[in-house]
């Protein structure tokens, strides 16, 4: 069955450093998120991108944060210089349906990167 | 009133019992629902969606009562593998853009 992957799994980084989460979405899908969990809170939309630009944005992707599709297969997250509240655990998913219908199907989930900004 | 909310949990019950999850939202406009289980530090993944007539996946059953904005799942003959936590998941607007979730609701099943 295919699967979104993501690396790496876990990511230290300090305080102001620059991050890039990585996601190979599912090949045939066309819409791709991101997302982030802090530990013990819920899960919270990040961005939606489609047709290779982003769809949608939540208040939590101010300009610290920009997405790429850069190769065709690769969709990654940029985090320009990393805070201490920015620690959680981040996924990528990715839809298939055409948008503006009604949709059946649902968002797969990479396992997510586990990212601790010291 | 939040976007998504569901019982704060957890649920402890004993392996066979019956569960039931209650969800409601706010935004009338909503169309698709779901429910997903998310294991300790794992990625969410897709129980069930949940359809206006009501739809039974073997032991789950999902219902929708649009009137009155809420989504119920029921776990029949609970089993130790069912621990996990329940998120309710509701896309806002009719487009795929962005889907909303419940803090979830975190279910135990004693042996």
């Amino acid at each position: 069955e295919p699967e979104v992957t993501q690396t790496p799994s876990h990511q230290v980084t300090q305080m102001g450093q620059e991050v890039i989460l990585r996601c190979v979405p599912i090949s045939n899908h066309l819409y791709f998120y991101w997302y982030r969990q802090i530990l013990g809170q819920k899960v919270e939309f990040l961005v939606s991108f489609y047709n290779n630009e982003i769809s949608e944005k939540s208040e939590i992707f101010d300009d610290q944060f920009s997405v790429e599709r850069p190769d065709g297969s690769n969709f990654t997250l940029k985090i320009r210089s990393t805070k201490l509240e920015d620690s959680a655990m981040y996924f990528c998913a990715s839809l298939k349906v055409l948008p503006g219908g009604l949709s059946k199907e649902t968002q797969y989930f990479g396992p997510g990167t586990r990212l601790l900004v010291l | 009133r939040k976007e998504v909310e569901q019982d704060p949990g957890p649920f402890n019950v004993p392996e066979g019992a019956t569960v039931a999850f209650n969800c409601t939202y706010s935004n009338s406009a909503s169309q698709s629902f779901f429910w997903y289980r998310q294991d300790c530090r794992k990625e969410p993944k897709l129980l069930m969606s949940v359809y206006s007539s009501g739809n039974e996946d073997g032991r789950f059953t999902a219902q929708l009562n649009r009137a009155s904005q809420y989504i119920s799942l029921l776990i029949r003959d609970s089993k130790l593998s069912d621990s996990a936590t329940y998120l309710c998941v509701v896309n806002k607007r009719g487009r795929d853009d962005k889907i909303i979730f419940g803090k979830g609701t975190r279910l135990h099943i004693l042996p």
